[in-house]
């Protein structure tokens, strides 16, 4: 049972730039929520998509934005790069519904460079 | 508004001696409360979570958390810690109330085990 994959593992970019990450969820899972962890601190939650919509948002402005395809993998584009959009970008995959308890499964992660 | 502190940066143990990451958290309502733990350079692993019912959770390798309502504290515990323990632990809450996958995470704690 293959877990949460993401893709690329490592990836270099310049101030201004455009970057897409790549999820695909655990088997059986079909939301995917996107995490933002800086160094030295917890992740911070973007967004979440379910049914190939944004179904929630943290605190992140719209140069963050994302897509979900019909087979529940995801992608995240940020757009107009900045110094501090450098960090690991999570993937979590999870069971959906109001008041689940299924418990999300963090994917390794993308290591985001912005020079 | 949820939110989760982890008031100890670092935590330093000898090993085999018991071990206790603290966590308190701030939700409406009864919540969700999961414990992950991130190696270097990894992404988090499940390591338990508190729904419903006893107030003791046990969980992967050895670890267990209590959940107390009063004190609004999960705090994670092992009896007797080992070695590759050392990791970097994150405690997460989750309003039931919200679709499942917006958890809010502490900053996290860095567990040292020391031989």
């Amino acid at each position: 049972d293959a877990g949460v994959t993401q893709s690329p593992t490592h990836l270099i970019k310049t101030r201004g730039q455009q970057v897409t990450l790549r999820c695909s969820p655990k088997s059986g899972h079909d939301t995917v929520s996107w995490y933002q962890q800086a160094l030295g601190q917890g992740p911070q939650f973007i967004f979440q998509y379910y049914e190939e919509e944004e179904r929630q948002r943290g605190n992140f402005p719209d140069r963050f934005s994302g897509h979900q395809f019909p087979n529940y993998s995801s992608e995240l584009n940020v757009n107009a790069l900045l110094l501090g959009d450098s960090a690991l970008y999570l993937c979590a995959s999870t069971k959906a519904g109001r008041g689940s308890t299924d418990t999300q499964y963090f994917g390794p992660g993308t290591r985001l460079t912005v020079l | 508004a949820q939110s989760v502190a982890q008031p100890e940066d670092q935590v330093n143990v000898a090993e085999g001696n018991p071990l206790t990451v603290k966590c308190t958290y701030s939700v409406s309502g009864n919540p969700y409360l999961f414990w992950y733990v991130q190696y270097p350079n990894r992404g988090l692993q499940f390591l338990l979570k508190y729904i419903t019912g006893d107030n003791l959770v046990k969980g992967s390798y050895g670890f267990e958390a209590e959940f107390n309502k009063s004190q609004t504290s999960f705090h994670l515990k092992k009896p007797s810690a080992l070695v590759s323990d050392s990791a970097l632990y994150f405690c997460a809450v989750r309003d039931p109330n919200t679709n499942a996958g917006k958890s809010t995470f502490g900053d996290g704690t860095t567990l040292t085990v020391k031989p």
